[in-house]
């Protein structure tokens, strides 16, 4: 336990429904991020926020909505996926520092 | 744009040898922070070492060490006394100087590591 909780730990879903990943973290951090990892490709930034306030948004698409309501909490909301989502979903928190990211364990999503 | 390169996709190595990853990165930022992530099966990421660019010593944390060459860009890490429990995929990392929170953490493409018995 790294003090980064993700769930849910998998998840399966079909292409018209809707659902949503958590992301929790009680490490006192100020910034939270979601990350794509896809097979044979490298880790995707898609969403920072710091302070509650979304900083980064990477080109995702509109079916990724993420939503922040506190600094220990961040999730992604999904509706209408497409099989190419499939991946596994990293949230990470950090401190006003430079001493890198904590990470959850990931949701394995599959879109069929 | 900061962009980060591991050219090894998978390597191999007997338990209690050494084995050594490299990673180069491109950048304009004169001071940075570069960092070794390891992801067991378990796909939980695990910070094995973190390297201050404005800092000439190499970053050392018990059988894990770095070899820093700034001006290459080069950024290596160095496995020694490999363990079955070191068997994981491992990703280098680079971020800009920063003091604010929301800095963003660039990743190489991975280097599957392989423990063998």
């Amino acid at each position: 336990e790294t003090g980064v909780t993700q769930t849910p730990r998998h998840l399966v879903m079909g292409m018209t429904n809707k659902k949503s990943l958590k992301c929790e973290q009680h490490l006192g951090h100020n910034a939270m991020y979601w990350y794509k990892q896809s097979a044979k490709k490298p880790l995707e930034l898609m969403f920072v926020y710091s302070l509650e306030e979304r900083v980064e948004n990477n080109s995702v698409p509109s079916r990724f909505s993420p939503e922040c309501p506190n600094s220990s909490h961040l999730f992604l909301h999904l509706h209408t996926l497409q099989p190419e989502d499939s991946a596994l979903y990293l949230c990470a928190s950090s401190a006003e520092s430079n001493y890198g990211y904590t990470f959850g364990s990931g949701t394995r999503l599959t879109v069929v | 744009a900061q962009t980060v390169t591991q050219s090894q996709p998978e390597m191999s190595v007997q338990e209690a040898e050494t084995v050594t990853l490299s990673c180069t990165y491109d950048t304009s930022e004169n001071n940075y922070y570069l960092f070794w992530y390891k992801q067991p099966p378990s796909r939980q990421m695990i910070l094995v070492i973190r390297q201050e660019a404005y800092k000439q010593q190499n970053a050392t944390e018990n059988r894990f060490s770095v070899n820093f060459q700034k001006a290459a860009k080069s950024f290596s890490l160095k496995i020694s006394d490999s363990q079955l429990g070191d068997t994981a995929m491992y990703f280098c990392a680079f971020m800009k100087h920063g003091n604010a929170a929301g800095n963003k953490l660039t990743f190489g493409g991975g280097t599957r590591v392989l423990v063998k018995p």
